[in-house]
């Protein structure tokens, strides 16, 4: 079981705006900054969100991070069909001196 | 810029068996690189990274996930551009895709993992 909890699944329809949460403890989440991952199945994943907001370039400005206390959330927003994917959530853990992941969200798009 | 991983196999639990990274487009020596593995229908797990050899204080050190303490060795091969993984004692929960990736952010913010290799399967199994 993760140390950082994501639901573990997510759905919408074409259009519409998803938030996946992700959280944790004051060790990871509460100091330190999340990242986010997507993974469309049979692929690798693929860098989505670093330092809880930033995006790499190519990633859309329809996909935003946020980060506050011991949660972050991922937002997607004009849900495409492409969007579906499994997501991540990631953060450092200052007492496991790893970086975490979390379980996971798969996201349905209806 | 990419990474090509080889060497998945399928191996006998106890057994040994090295991957390898190959870069291009960028130079590992300069870079953190780490090794992220997923087992079947499962989520991301980091097992271990080895230090840009730029890095002020901790030039070329290892570090590993418990789960692989003492049985995995991460390397490179500077002249090669090239990262390995030696996994020995290998066992059934070692089963998984292996990830090669590249590193960006260690010692400031959360390591983020802004490239990564096609992966590569290792079945351990009898």
């Amino acid at each position: 079981q993760s140390v950082l909890t994501q639901p573990s699944s997510a759905s919408g329809t074409p259009g519409q705006r998803v938030t996946i949460s992700c959280s944790g403890s004051s060790s990871n989440i509460g100091t330190n900054t999340v990242n986010w991952y997507q993974q469309v199945p049979g692929t690798a994943p693929k860098l989505l969100i670093y330092r809880n907001n930033q995006r790499p370039s190519g990633v859309p400005d329809r996909i935003s991070g946020s980060q506050s206390g011991t949660s972050a959330s991922l937002a997607i927003s004009g849900l495409q069909s492409g969007d579906e994917a499994d997501y991540y959530c990631a953060a450092w853990d200052g007492s496991l001196n790893f970086v975490l992941f979390g379980g996971g969200t798969k996201l349905t798009v209806l | 810029v990419q990474l090509v991983e080889s060497g998945g196999d399928s191996i006998q639990p106890g057994g040994s068996l090295r991957l390898s990274c190959a870069a291009s487009g960028f130079t590992v020596r300069n870079n953190y690189m780490s090794w992220v593995r997923q087992a079947p229908g499962k989520g991301l797990q980091w097992v271990a990274v080895i230090y840009t050899g730029d890095d002020r204080y901790y030039a070329d050190a290892t570090y590993y996930a418990d789960s692989v303490k003492g049985r995995f060795t991460i390397s490179r091969d500077n002249f090669r551009n090239t990262v390995f993984l030696q996994m020995n004692s290998l066992r059934v929960e070692d089963t998984a895709v292996y990830y090669c990736t590249r590193e960006q952010g260690r010692q400031v913010v959360t390591p983020y993992f802004d490239i990564w290799g096609q992966g590569a399967l290792v079945t351990v199994s009898s």
